[in-house]
């Protein structure tokens, strides 16, 4: 069964410095995607950034990057230089090629608060 | 080119009504999914329908829980005789095709926020 967790509830990283968000996965799937969304207070899903499983480089977006180690099975999300508006809930997920394609499976989330 | 839609953004239902949560996907799209977050969760599948088809109802409950997606007009989800567990915020994501390999997007709406009094 695929799975994802999220280990750290609640973060706090001060502005204008890097904080890493861990997920590690699980699944027996050979291709599979890796996605990141953001959750602000609004309540929308916002997509950040996506790792396919057969990709060597680490996916980049901006100031996020996903430090993707396939053998650990971890796909952690980076955000430089943190920014007020980056306070939200943060969401690991991860779609597979040979359990359906089509569920995306979400971790529990990271509230990441951002401190001026 | 609107992103996907849902409506309303909030609804309030007493213990017993019944919840219609509507979602027009983005235009071209003809693949819905809805998921749902219950308060400080993730957001779990519930269901994936093709025009006129559900594909995949394995995270739907079995009862009181329906949805469809007709060949004209929004895709709905309807709960029935709604109880307070029901609350949660529903999410309806959308995609031109099967996105299958992990690859490709799945848009996400704003989602609807079920309250049960």
């Amino acid at each position: 069964a695929q799975k994802i967790t999220q280990t750290q509830p609640g973060m706090f990283v001060q502005e204008k410095e890097a904080v890493t968000l861990d997920c590690t996965y699980d699944t027996s799937d050979q291709s599979y995607g890796l996605f990141w969304y953001k959750q602000p207070s609004s309540g929308e899903m916002i997509f950040l950034i996506y790792q396919g499983s057969y990709d060597e480089q680490n996916a980049t977006e901006g100031r996020y990057s996903l430090n993707f180690q396939k053998a650990r099975k971890s796909a952690n999300l980076v955000i430089s230089a943190s920014q007020l508006g980056d306070s939200a809930m943060y969401f690991c997920a991860m779609r597979g090629a040979n359990t359906g394609g089509f569920k995306t499976i979400f971790g529990a989330g990271t509230r990441l608060f951002v401190k001026a | 080119n609107a992103g996907v839609m849902q409506n309303p953004r909030h609804l309030v239902r007493r213990r017993g009504q019944e919840a219609r949560l509507r979602c027009s996907p983005m235009k071209g799209h003809s693949h819905v999914y809805w998921y749902r977050q219950l308060p400080e969760e993730g957001l779990k599948f519930m269901v994936y329908l093709q025009k006129e088809n559900i594909i995949d109802e394995s995270g739907m409950p079995k009862e009181r829980f329906s949805a469809e997606f007709p060949k004209e007009g929004p895709s709905i989800l309807r709960i029935q005789q709604v109880v307070r567990g029901d609350s949660a915020a529903y999410f309806c994501a959308s995609s031109p095709g099967l996105v299958a390999g992990g690859n490709g997007e799945q848009y996400f709406g704003p989602g609807t926020r079920l309250t049960v009094t």
